[in-house]
This record gives C-alpha cells, sequence and structure tokens, in this order.
C-alpha cells in the first residue's frame, strides 16, 4: 500500500541554524500539507500546498518557514533560523481528491 | 474555520469491553469530513475511520464506528471489543473540501488487561 514517508526520523540541531525536513507523498496525490505537533499538544496545521504554490497557511507559518516541490516526488519544509520552539514533530500529509489525507511517520526536531 | 473538541482527557477501559470517544465539532460550511486519527507511543497518524457530513449513514470499520449526529455536531468513536493494541491517543479531525484538517485536543485511551 502507498506511504507516504519523511526523512530524517529524528533532527537535532542548534538554535539558529537551518534545517530542511523532507518529505515524499503519495505519487498520485495533489495536496500536500505540513502540520507540527509539540510535545503533549494538538497537531497543528502549517501549511497546505497544491499546484505548486501555497494554498493556505497558518500564522505559525512566518517568514522563518518555506516550503518547496523540488521534483516530482518531494516536498520539502526548511526553517531558516530555528527557535527552542521550533522543538516538535512534523508531519506532512497528503491526499488526492478524495479527501482523506494521510501521514508521514513524522521527524522529531529537537533544537537546542 | 472549522473548531473541533474533545471533552475526555483520558478515558480507560477493560479489555474486551466497549468504550465510546466524545468529539463535538462546529463548521460554518455544509460540505465537511470528519475523521478519527490514532496515535500510539511512536507518535505516527493513523486514520481509524472518516465519515462524510452529506452521508446519513454511520461509518463502520470493522471493531470502529461512529456516531455522527449532525445537527448536534457531536462525532462519537466507539470501539468495541477493546484490545491492548488500541491503547493510544485519540484526536478527531475536521476538514471542509480542498482545506486543512483542524484537531481536537485528544483523548488517551488506556486499555486494562
Amino acid at each position: 500500500e502507498p506511504e507516504v514517508t519523511q526523512t530524517p526520523s529524528h533532527q537535532v540541531t542548534q538554535m539558529g541554524q537551518e534545517v530542511i525536513l523532507r518529505c515524499v507523498p503519495i505519487s498520485n496525490h495533489l495536496y500536500f500539507y505540513w502540520y507540527r505537533q509539540i510535545l503533549g499538544q494538538k497537531v497543528e496545521f502549517l501549511v497546505s500546498f497544491y499546484n505548486n504554490e501555497i494554498s493556505e497557511k497558518s500564522e505559525i507559518f512566518d517568514d522563518q518557514f518555506s516550503v518547496e516541490r523540488p521534483d516530482g516526488s518531494n516536498f520539502t519544509l526548511k526553517i531558516r533560523s530555528t527557535k527552542l520552539e521550533d522543538s516538535a514533530m512534523y508531519f506532512c500529509a497528503s491526499n488526492s481528491l478524495l479527501e482523506t489525507q494521510y501521514f508521514g511517520p513524522g521527524t522529531r526536531l529537537l533544537v537546542l | 474555520a472549522q473548531t473541533v473538541t474533545q471533552s475526555q482527557p483520558e478515558m480507560s477501559v477493560q479489555e474486551a469491553e466497549t468504550v465510546t470517544l466524545s468529539c463535538t465539532y462546529d463548521t460554518s460550511e455544509s460540505d465537511y469530513y470528519l475523521f478519527w486519527y490514532k496515535q500510539p507511543p511512536s507518535r505516527q497518524m493513523i486514520l481509524v475511520i472518516r465519515q462524510e457530513a452529506y452521508k446519513q449513514q454511520n461509518a463502520t470499520e470493522n471493531r470502529f464506528s461512529v456516531n455522527f449526529q449532525k445537527a448536534a455536531k457531536s462525532f462519537s468513536l466507539k470501539i468495541s471489543d477493546s484490545q491492548l493494541g488500541d491503547a493510544a491517543m485519540y484526536f478527531c479531525a475536521c476538514r471542509t473540501s480542498g482545506s486543512r484538517l483542524t484537531f481536537g485536543e485528544g483523548t488517551q485511551l488506556t486499555v486494562n488487561p
């Protein structure tokens, strides 16, 4: 069964460093998303991406964040200058026109 | 915009028994979808069940079923014959067509042997 994959599974970085989180959505899906979950809290929406552009973003998704689909398979989230409060689990998700979003296993980001 | 509320931070059930997790939501849209996701300790988000708002029939997936009360904006999850592997955090979520998922706060389910 097709699945969303994410790399790396864990990332530790120093405050102020740039990180890139990578995702490979399910191949025939058209809509892509990033969510984050701070430990012990609910899952929060960051950004959605369709037709090679951002379709919606939350107030969390400020200028420090960017997304890109550099080729036909990868979908990346870049955090330009990480802060301590960026420590969280980051989930990539995708869906086709059938509306169910499927999630990747997540990347656990720790900012020191 | 949607809001989703789960009023039970924690629930417990005996193995083989039935448990119901509550969820209420609010949306101004007439076309929307409701979901329950399970998050085990690995923290992966796993789809449990989905319900289209336009369908009157409650969705069922094996031991999992929902009670969808559209007028009351209620969407509860019933787990029958609970198993140890059902222990996880359960999130209720709502989305309108083409948009983000909005999640509730989650309910931590413990299954006692």
